[in-house]
Parts: structure tokens; sequence; C-alpha cells
């Protein structure tokens, strides 16, 4: 089973609003990743999540707040956005054992489509 | 550093005729090298990823990759385009970091399949 799950399939928020995403695995991955994905372009990386520890902040702006619980699984709260934060926002996760190579494949969730007003 | 060439933005084929993408990679080490294929308003999903066991990588549905070291390619390619594979591609060189990867990504070619 390689299956990333994200809930809310799609979210709209007022820019005063808070809101969080939500990632789970249960491929036994301890790295886990958030990308954002605006339209037509590739993702690009916001945090990653290493045996819970965050090991990467990509300057991403403070209204944007990481969370990793436990190895299964990963937030994303929100606050505060602006409208140009609307965009399809992806989890994934990998392995983060393996010594990389091919077995360090990262396997994505369908996303969270979002849109702020 | 790392970086990875999508050499068209745009592949336009019809539907049973051949499908070719092509990507061209730089890496600083021996390559860890995957496609994967985005259908619209969905999540990437995994294609294929090159394995170093063997050149020629057989992914899902049909598609195949050939790793050349010489010419630094991994062209995507599928003997006969489907309805279906109509999506973006991305090409994707990831490097280990001590307990996470990293990707840098293609910019996509996005495949269009006429009837």
């Amino acid at each position: 089973d390689t299956e990333v799950t994200q809930t809310p399939k799609h979210l709209v928020m007022g820019m005063t609003n808070k809101k969080s995403l939500k990632c789970e695995q249960h491929m036994g991955h301890r790295a886990m990743y958030w990308y954002k994905q605006k339209a037509k372009k590739p993702p690009e990386l916001m945090f990653v999540y290493s045996y819970e520890k965050l090991s990467i902040n990509e300057s991403v702006p403070s209204r944007f707040s990481p969370e990793c619980p436990n190895s299964s699984l990963l937030n994303l709260h929100l606050h505060a956005l602006q409208p140009e934060d609307s965009a399809l926002y992806l989890c994934a996760s990998s392995p983060g054992t393996s010594g990389g190579g091919f077995q360090e494949t990262q396997y994505f969730g369908p996303g969270t489509r979002l849109l702020v007003l | 550093a790392q970086s990875v060439t999508q050499l068209d933005s745009h592949v336009s084929v019809s539907e049973g005729t051949p499908v070719l993408l092509r990507c061209n990679y730089s890496s600083s080490y021996s390559p860890s090298l995957f496609w994967y294929v985005q259908h619209p308003n969905k999540g990437l999903q995994l294609l294929l990823k090159y394995t170093s066991a063997a050149t020629l990588v057989k992914g899902i549905n049909g598609f195949e990759a050939e790793f050349k070291k010489s010419e630094t390619s991994f062209h995507l390619t599928k003997p006969s385009a489907h309805m279906s594979d109509a999506a973006e591609y991305f090409c994707v060189v990831s490097v280990w970091q001590s307990g996470y990867s990293t990707l840098t990504f293609g910019k996509g070619t996005m495949l269009l399949v006429s009837p």
C-alpha cells in the first residue's frame, strides 16, 4: 500500500479564518513533506519533517505553520492567508531510512485545493 | 547541483500513436530519476523510477523510460497513446539528504491526446 491521504479535498477560507490541512500515511515512512503547487507549475517544497523534526523550512511565511504530531500524521495550520496563497497543497512521504537512491521514493497524496477569498 | 530540463512544454499526439516525452538531467552524483504523472486536479502519481538494475525501466500503464548516461537523458515513451494518458508529466531528480530526500522537478510536459 502506497497511499497518502489528505483532508479536506477542497477548502475555501477568508483572510481572517484559521483552518488546518491534514495528511496521513501508514507506510511506516519517517519523512513527510508539504508542497505548494500553482497552476501549470511544478510543486514547490515548503516543509520537510524527518523523524517528526522539522528539517527544512523553505522561507515560508509564518501564516503557514506545520506540525507533525506523530510519525503518521502531518498538519498544516493556516491563519490570515492572502489570496495569492490559493493553490493545490500536496503532502508526500518517503521512507527516510533507505540511504537514498531509488528506494527513497516520495509518494504523494491527492492534494487539498485551497481558495482564499 | 541538480537540474532537470524537459525539452517540450506541450506534446500533442493522436490516439494510438507513439508518445515521446524528453528529459535531460544534470547531477553531481549517480542520479535517482523518476517520472510522475498528474491528471487534472489530482496529486502526483509515480509512473516509474530508475533503479540502476537496467537502463530500460518499465512503469505503469505501458510507459517506459530509457536511462542514457552518455546523453544524460531519461526520455519517457509509450508505443500507443490512449485518451486517458492526457495529463502533465514531470521528470524528477532526487537527492538524498540523510533522513529525507529533496526533489528537483522539470517544468513539466503537458501531453494532449486527440481522437
